[in-house]
């Protein structure tokens, strides 16, 4: 079955600099590479996905790019704001079926 | 987009009770859905997909006779942890699969005393 590493587990970043996390996945059929933000204690919210037919996405100031190669994709946060800390998560499917998450990246934005 | 929602969103219950949550997509039809568990700083991990008018499919590790799920309806799919422990306290989270995206509840708390 699918497996979906990320990286890193933790990020602390300076209000307006860049934050990249990393995610692999293992199984070559996935085509669907969604990430969320999960606030403590709420649902994961989709904040950008991206489709197999795609190598980049970009939706203000989160892009992500996906290498369907080496199968691995990142997600790519600019200026950022005190307000983007979370918790993370990429996840990767065939579509239809479940989503399998990857263990969540803890970013900090430090003002 | 697609709204789902959660019935209840926090429970507390006594240790050897069971423990119904209700999983509803609100303005489509969804012949699949989802459900995760998340423990306190841990990734959300599947539990099993719900099938309208079909079994459940349990993934490794989940007991089918401790979670019992039942997707009755096209908007409706509820989990029932039965004889419930402290060790099945979580975050338990609904999803609905609507044009290849995935929408989740809101989450209900489980606290077993």
């Amino acid at each position: 079955g699918e497996n979906v590493e990320q990286h890193p587990s933790t990020l602390s970043v300076q209000e307006g600099d860049s934050a990249v996390i990393k995610c692999t996945y293992s199984d070559s059929a996935s085509n669907y590479f969604p990430w969320y933000k999960q606030e403590l204690g709420k649902r994961p919210q989709l904040i950008i996905d991206i489709r197999s037919n795609v190598g980049e996405k970009k939706d203000q100031r989160i892009a992500v790019t996906l290498n369907k190669t080496a199968k691995h994709f990142s997600l790519h946060i600019t200026e950022t704001q005190p307000e983007d800390s979370a918790v993370y998560f990429c996840a990767a499917s065939q579509g239809n079926t479940p989503l399998v998450f990857g263990k969540g990246t803890r970013l900090s934005v430090i003002a | 987009g697609a709204v789902v929602s959660q019935h209840p969103s926090w429970v507390i219950c006594k240790s050897g009770t069971s423990v119904k949550i209700e999983c509803r997509s609100l303005d489509f039809q969804a012949t699949t859905m989802f459900w995760y568990r998340q423990f306190p700083k841990q990734s959300l991990m599947l539990m099993a997909t719900s099938n309208e008018g079909s079994k459940a499919t349990y993934e490794q590790g989940v007991e089918k006779d401790k979670f019992l799920i039942n997707h009755a309806s096209l908007t409706l799919s509820t989990l029932t942890v039965t004889s419930a422990h402290p060790e099945d306290s979580s975050f338990y989270i609904c999803s609905a699969d609507s044009a290849d995206e995935q929408f989740f509840g809101p989450g209900t708390r489980l606290t077993v005393l």
